[in-house]
């Protein structure tokens, strides 16, 4: 069975920065491209980034673009999300989504919290 | 980047009644490359439809995706009460990156 399972979301303030973590299991993950996704409080769906199997190639939202780095481990079967520069408007839910096929979201995860204020 | 707008936002039916959600795009989809997920209060999207018409595994036939170009449509024959939630349409055919639709949440009348 495919589980996914972030971590790491939690309240920081404008400027500062936060590492999110989720971890994979039930399938081969160098074999899937990986992406995240997040939903502001009440409002719909946004794609951030996503990453090649091999971790070669990685695509960001204009928005993210200089800010987020996406990344993983194979090792430990983990992919990340390194943001910095946090804003008021990166406050969301944070999901880790396995691309079945290019850009088809088969498997998500449950979702991490990012609160950002002062 | 394209924009997917979805309409109407708020759909009222009964169960047992038929359900058309529309998904209109800036500029055609290649290859129809499009997905509708579901998502239920506090929990994460599931994946209905996708390459416009293919059924996920394990989805139930009275969902069924339509459509082409820039106009499609997710139906659902004969809505049960557990098909109430925010439906969002989603397209992954352009270079310039993946975009979702803003929602069509759809409630008990």
């Amino acid at each position: 069975e495919v589980q996914l399972v972030e971590s790491g979301g939690d309240l920081v303030q404008p400027g500062e920065s936060l590492r999110l973590s989720c971890a994979a299991s039930g399938f081969a993950f160098s074999s899937y491209w990986m992406s995240w996704v997040r939903q502001a409080p009440g409002k719909g769906l946004e794609w951030v980034a996503k990453e090649k199997g091999d971790g070669r190639e990685k695509y960001y939202v204009d928005s993210v673009k200089g800010r987020f780095t996406i990344s993983r481990d194979t090792a430990k079967n983990s992919l990340y999300l390194q943001m910095s520069s946090l804003r008021a408007d990166d406050t969301a839910v944070y999901y880790c989504a396995r691309e079945w096929e290019s850009g088809i979201f088969d498997s998500w995860g449950q979702g991490t919290l990012v609160t950002v204020s002062s | 980047e394209i924009v997917l707008t979805q309409s109407p936002a708020t759909l009222s039916l009964s169960p047992g009644e038929r359900a058309s959600l529309s998904c209109g795009a800036s500029q055609s989809v290649s290859n129809s490359y499009l997905a509708w997920y579901q998502q239920k209060p506090g929990l994460a999207p599931r994946l209905l439809i996708y390459d416009a018409f293919k059924r996920a595994t394990g989805i139930p036939d009275r969902f069924s995706g339509s459509g082409s170009g820039t106009d499609f449509t997710l139906t659902i024959s004969r809505l049960e009460p557990e098909d109430f939630a925010v439906y969002y349409c989603q397209q992954y055919g352009s270079s310039l990156g993946i975009t979702f639709g803003q929602g069509t949440r759809l409630e008990i009348k």
